[in-house]
This record gives C-alpha cells, structure tokens and sequence, in this order.
C-alpha cells in the first residue's frame, strides 16, 4: 500500500531534551516537505527537500532541521525543542513540486 | 511572495444545499493552486488543483474550484452538501516566480460544518 509513515505518533518529552520525528514513503516520491499545524494558523512549512540531499527552508525554519540521505526517509529533528515547538506535524510527498501530496498521519509533540 | 487568505473561519451549511469555501490569493508570477481537505482525526486528503488551462477543475468527492485570475480567487463549491462533508479544508499557493520553487504556502482552514 502507497503510504507516508511517521513515528512515533505522539511524543511528550521536556524542554531540551533532543528528539527525532522519522517520515517514510514508499512511492519512489522525489518531493518530501515537513508542516506544523497549529489551530488559527493552519499548515506551516518547516523544511523541504526536492531529491536526496537537496533541502531548503519553508516559512519555520527556526528550531528544526532535517536531513534527505536517502529518497525514501526524510526525518525532522528537534536539537533543543522548546513549549513553542507544542504542535501537530505533518510529512508529506509528491512526484513533484506541483503534484498532489501524500500526507503522512501525523505526530503530536508536546513539549514540556 | 506568495500568501493566501482563507477569510471565513466557518462556514454552516444545510445538507443539500450548496457549498462554498472561499480562497484569494497573493502571487509574484503565476499561482499554482490546491485544495486539501482534512477530516476529523485523519490526515490531509488532496481535493484539486490549479496549474494551467480551464479556470474549473473538478477534483475529487464532487467538489469543484473556479480560478478567477482578476479576483485573485480560488473557491472551492460543491453542489450539494452532504454531512460526511463536513471536515476542515485548506486553500494553498505556489508562486511560479520564485527562488524557493518547493515552498507552499496554506490558508489558516475553514471548518465546514454541515447540518442534517
């Protein structure tokens, strides 16, 4: 089945303390793209990445980092997560940057 | 830059009736332009998109969108409104001038809330 995985589903973990949000797809996609949703904000783009080790910054870089070694895996990763990073995260992928996209089921993170 | 608007929080509707989210849009160049919906507790489902040619595309579950280039709109209709369409739906933009050709941006949602 065509899907877009993320683990763990939900996380609570305290201020500081690194933590790593893994995204699988299993479609071959080259587009991988990373969103926060937060309520009255919507869908946030954090980071994207157009192939394997090509990655850029959306609108809330700030805090986050990611890494595209590989097609299939795009993960997110909070060095020092701090209360404001407390959201909903999606990944998400596409054949391309004007294709439909897959989005992942999502992770809740709450930070402490 | 590119940015959307998606004015109304939400939006109630009779079953039955028709259905409109509205979407306007700011661009440099031209706009690239879907709609995702999202339901209760699931992921995001793709619904339609805009790239070139006819200014109405229809997308998936009988919903539809009209492209209006001088309003810088892209409303999402449908019909006839049925209660499973209920749902949080999301207007986003890509602007074809732009450095940053994998950044989109999406509008704040609208809540549909549809009424047996």
């Amino acid at each position: 089945e065509a899907q877009v995985t993320q683990n763990p589903r939900y996380l609570i973990t305290v201020t500081g303390k690194k933590l790593t949000v893994t995204c699988s797809q299993n479609m071959n996609h080259e587009y991988m793209s990373w969103y926060r949703q937060d309520p009255g904000l919507g869908l946030r783009q954090i980071y994207y990445s157009m192939n394997v080790e090509a990655t850029d910054k959306g609108d809330v870089p700030e805090g986050y980092k990611v890494s595209r070694k590989e097609k299939r895996n795009f993960p997110l990763i909070l060095e020092s997560p701090s209360p404001n990073q407390t959201s909903l995260y999606f990944c998400a992928s596409s054949t391309g940057a004007l294709s439909l996209q897959f989005f992942g089921p999502g992770t809740r993170l709450t930070v402490l | 830059a590119q940015s959307v608007a998606q004015p109304e929080d939400q939006v109630n509707v009779a079953e039955g009736n028709p259905l409109t989210v509205k979407c306007t849009y700011s661009v440099s160049g031209n706009p690239y332009l879907f709609w995702y919906v999202q339901y209760p507790n699931r992921g995001l489902q793709f619904l339609l998109k805009y790239i070139t040619g006819d200014n109405l595309v229809k997308g998936s579950y009988g919903f539809e969108a009209e492209f209006n280039k001088s309003q810088t709109s892209f409303h999402l209709k449908k019909p006839s409104a049925l209660v499973s369409d209920s749902a949080l739906y999301f207007c986003a933009v890509r602007d074809s001038q732009t450095d940053s050709w994998g950044k989109l941006q999406f509008g704040a949602g609208t809540q549909v809330v549809v009424t047996p």
